[in-house]
């Protein structure tokens, strides 16, 4: 099975900081890896997938890059609603997995 | 409005089965593949299981296989997860979601399973 390893597992960031979540993956995964949003009793929902694509509706202040085996989710100006965990998922092969979450919380 | 709304969670017995529901409008169901994930109390999230748009294939995580049995029901629009030999570990909120070329989008609001004696 493929280890997705995500850090920080948790960070404290004020409004208007930029913020960076990394995702490795424990063998090259192309850019088959999506990052989700997951609000506290609320369904995960999707950011970002193929590493560095969005759809409508995603602000741009959210961005994916990387491919193979180093991965990152970039926030560049937090805002208020951007407090949440944040989780990794390779879909390269099965079964699929998830990184371990990074739980963003204000400072 | 694309909508996933998951039924049948609930309290059983070690040992004991259930069967999830999820149940799909607003898009047409049976071109997309389906999956089933999972978050215990407090930690992260768990891929379960896939079906093919067809049920012709599955797949599922090790830590379910033999257990679960996922299904489809395209005429209905209806995705099942169907847990037999449940465990405390299967103590979850189970989420359905819709898989288009790997993108999870959207998922369901969750049904929460407690295996408790």
């Amino acid at each position: 099975d493929i280890q997705m390893t995500q850090s920080p597992s948790s960070l404290s960031a004020s409004v208007g900081d930029r913020v960076t979540i990394t995702c490795r993956a424990s063998q090259g995964i192309r850019n088959d890896l999506g990052w989700y949003q997951q609000k506290p009793g609320k369904a995960p929902k999707r950011l970002i997938y193929a590493a560095s694509s969005f759809q409508s509706g995603v602000p741009s202040r959210f961005s994916g890059s990387g491919s193979g085996t180093d991965f990152t989710l970039t926030i560049s100006s937090l805002q208020p609603e951007d407090f949440a965990t944040y989780y990794c998922l390779q879909y390269d092969s099965y079964p699929w997995t998830f990184g371990q979450g990074t739980k963003v919380e204000i400072k | 409005e694309v909508q996933l709304v998951e039924s049948g969670g609930g309290i059983v017995q070690p040992g004991g089965s259930l069967r999830l529901s999820c149940a799909a409008s607003g898009f047409t169901f049976s071109s997309y593949w389906m999956h089933w994930v999972r978050q215990a109390p407090g930690e992260g999230l768990v891929w379960v299981s896939r079906i093919h748009s067809d049920g012709s294939s599955t797949k599922y995580a090790d830590s379910v296989k033999g257990r679960f049995t996922i299904s489809r029901d395209n005429a209905k629009n209806t995705l099942y997860l169907q847990m037999s030999s449940l465990r405390a570990e299967d103590t979850a909120v189970y989420y359905c979601a819709r898989d288009y070329r790997g993108e999870l989008d959207p998922w369901g609001q969750g049904t929460l399973v407690i295996v408790s004696s």
